[in-house]
């Protein structure tokens, strides 16, 4: 089964609007990472996010990870219709297994102009 | 190469025929992951490599599937008997591990397969 789960599964917003997802996850992490997918094909890797960390950013994203909840979320500010895509959140349980990413079911963005 | 390179990007094939599918790594990359995409849905792990050696090959659905990596590089996705459930985009990724570290991947673009 899908270690994350995003929420929304589909969102729908304006130029210049803020878009949030979330995700939330099971087991212990060593990291969670979000990446980014355009017309169903390869992904591009975003952010990572390590399980000691609270939050960081890198241009316009803002990622929070909450290790108590098991929740992270995905902040884009000011959006873009390039910005259109599918996100997924993706953790790496670390220890034997580091290296290997279980991906959620993603969040499908639209960003109109 | 510059990334992660995949052929074919599409395949059409016929239930109960062999498909092999090829991923070129980043030069360097010692561990390479395969995954399946069905439409609309999440990543499904299938296999992981670290060099040449396959230590989680859980997320094979059947016998029908096996993979090989050979030289530490290129990987060969094999379906025998192709059925039309396995119809779906196959990814593969590559990442330079470090221990304790983070492991970011980069992915190919994918290889469409259609099973008639």
């Amino acid at each position: 089964s899908q270690q994350g789960e995003e929420d929304p599964q589909a969102l729908s917003i304006q130029e210049g609007e803020n878009a949030t997802m979330n995700c939330s996850y099971k087991t212990s992490i060593n990291n969670l990472q979000w990446y980014r997918q355009n017309s169903g094909r390869g992904l591009v890797h975003l952010i990572l996010i390590r399980s000691n960390e609270r939050e960081k950013h890198s241009g316009r994203l803002r990622v929070t990870l909450d290790t108590s909840k098991k929740s992270s979320s995905l902040l884009i500010t000011a959006s873009r219709a390039a910005d259109t895509a599918s996100y997924f959140c993706a953790t790496d349980a670390g220890g034997t297994s580091y290296g290997k990413l279980t991906f959620g079911q993603g969040t499908i963005l639209t960003v109109h102009p | 190469g510059a990334g992660v390179s995949q052929s074919p990007s599409n395949k059409v094939t016929e239930k109960g025929k062999d498909v092999e599918l090829r991923c070129d790594p980043i030069s360097g990359h010692t561990a390479l992951y395969w995954y399946r995409q069905s439409l609309g849905q999440g990543l499904e792990f299938l296999i992981y490599f670290q060099g040449n050696s396959a230590p989680d090959k859980s997320g094979l659905p059947s016998d029908r599937f096996s993979a090989e990596r050979t030289g530490g590089s290129v990987s060969t996705l094999t379906i025998q008997r192709t059925q039309q459930e396995d119809s779906a985009v196959y990814l593969c990724a590559s990442s330079l591990v470090r221990s304790r570290g983070s492991n970011i991947q980069y992915f190919g673009a994918g290889t469409r397969l259609s099973v008639l």
